[in-house]
């Protein structure tokens, strides 16, 4: 699966975009980029997912770059309630042994601020 | 409805004990997950498994075993428990597609934390 590189953590202020970045400059063509976040002591989260085009659902915005390798995912008013761990995964695109699996980083510690 | 859930939430038993978590969907997922989320929040599979294949992430003990009855449901046997087992442990399914590409998102239980003393 593409290596994906996250900052450790972030702050925002709450009402604001949070606008988390992700590098997957090794990402191959049929591999799609998910976001999950993880909320203390729950299970991880789905939040969006994409290929080539930006996507957005009523959770996130997901920007992807023409060339694939960094997307962006924005959380338009962040709320309180959004602080939590957030990762970006590029999983195998293959049909394989690994095939779906989804490999979680160290993810980007989102602190929503009052 | 819950759609993933697990029990028991938590689970605190002694080093050499076999113990069991249950896992079951009700989704239609044709693929079922086990990861642990260790002191350090780092969540790793162990394993993937459909109704066609059992996927093993090669660092994990054979102590560890999943039972699956039925494609709803997928438990986590574990035998001779050691301290180093203590975790959160989380289930997961989702659905894969033809070309073995997860397309839709994976859903995850809530998690059961098991402490070994």
């Amino acid at each position: 699966d593409a290596k994906t590189t996250q900052p450790p953590s972030m702050d925002c202020a709450e009402g604001r975009a949070a606008n988390l970045p992700c590098n997957h400059s090794t990402i191959s063509g049929n591999e799609y980029v998910y976001w999950y976040r993880q909320i203390h002591s729950q299970g991880p989260q789905y939040i969006i997912h994409g290929l080539k085009n930006n996507e957005t659902n009523e959770m996130a915005s997901l920007i992807i770059t023409e060339d694939r390798k960094s997307s962006t995912l924005i959380l338009p008013h962040a709320t309180l309630r959004d602080t939590a761990v957030y990762y970006c995964i590029a999983p195998p695109g293959n049909y394989g042994g690994s095939q779906g699996n989804l490999i979680f980083g160290k993810g980007t510690k989102l602190s929503v601020k009052p | 409805d819950t759609a993933v859930s697990q029990t028991p939430k938590y689970l605190v038993t002694q080093m050499g004990n076999d113990k069991s978590i249950k896992c079951e969907q009700n989704l239609g997922h044709d693929t079922m997950y086990w990861y642990k989320q260790d002191s350090k929040k780092f969540l790793k599979i162990m394993f993937s498994y459909n109704n066609k294949e059992l996927i093993i992430n090669e660092t994990v003990p054979n102590r560890f075993s999943p039972k699956s009855p039925d494609k709803a449901h997928l438990n986590l046997h574990i035998n001779s428990l050691e301290l180093g087992d203590s975790a959160v442990y989380f289930c997961a399914s989702s659905h894969l597609s033809s070309r073995g590409q997860v397309n839709t998102e994976a859903f995850f239980g809530q998690g059961t934390r098991l402490t070994v003393v």
